[in-house]
């Protein structure tokens, strides 16, 4: 079975560019979340989706940030436009509706914004 | 602000070393606890999720305790090999919080020399 992708692994670009990251999670799987580490620092969450629905938003960071998730399967991020301190990783993550259930991750998208 | 703390920052243990490592958490409003285990460049995996006071699971060599009541895991690896070298996280879930919505640590980075 394939696992959380993420797509690109490495983005670079310059201030003000924009940049998506593409997430596709475990087929089946109704929940799926991102979240970002800076260097040196803890993962943080950023939103959850189910299905096509934002549950829970919190954590972005402000309105340069958009998530979509289209029909409920993959969902797509977008920084616009990005500033020096969006650099870090993106990793995106998947699970069922159980509460319980354990997330699985993809392996993230290194974004560093020169 | 909620924090969950990991301690040490890193570790260095020899093959056939036992190894344990702490998360502390708010122990209020607790609902679940999570660990992962992450190699860089590849996904976090996970380990446990763990959600009633006294609870200990099993995977292996590695095993992990909880204490809702005084805010604390534990995490052990017995008889440490070099594939275990790992950055383990922790993550704390609170009531009200989305499923997704986890706070980690920082983790601990443990290095098992051959």
């Amino acid at each position: 079975e394939a696992g959380v992708t993420q797509f690109p692994s490495h983005s670079v670009i310059e201030k003000g560019q924009t940049v998506t990251l593409r997430c596709d999670p475990i087929s089946g799987h109704d929940n799926l979340y991102w979240y970002r580490r800076v260097m040196g620092k803890e993962i943080k969450f950023l939103l959850h989706f189910v299905k096509e629905s934002k549950q829970d938003e919190s954590g972005m960071p402000n309105n340069r940030f958009l998530a979509e998730r289209t029909g409920g399967t993959y969902s797509t991020l977008k920084v616009q436009p990005a500033e020096l301190e969006d650099s870090g990783v993106y990793f995106c993550a998947s699970s069922l509706l159980d509460p319980n259930e354990k997330l699985f991750f993809g392996s993230g998208t290194q974004l560093s914004v020169l | 602000i909620l924090n969950v703390e990991q301690s040490p920052q890193s570790l260095h243990v020899q093959e056939g070393d036992s190894t344990n490592f702490t998360c502390s958490f708010p122990s209020s409003n607790f609902y679940a606890l999570h660990w992962y285990r992450w190699e860089t460049a590849k996904s976090p995996e996970a380990l446990f999720v763990m959600t009633l006071n006294g609870d200990e699971k099993k995977k292996g060599r590695i095993s992990a305790t909880l204490n809702t009541k005084e805010g604390y895991s534990y995490l052990y690896i017995k008889g440490s090999q070099p594939e275990d070298s790992a950055t383990y996280l922790c993550a704390f879930r609170g009531y009200g919080g989305s499923q997704g919505n986890l706070i980690f640590g920082k983790g601990t980075k443990l290095s098992v020399k051959p």
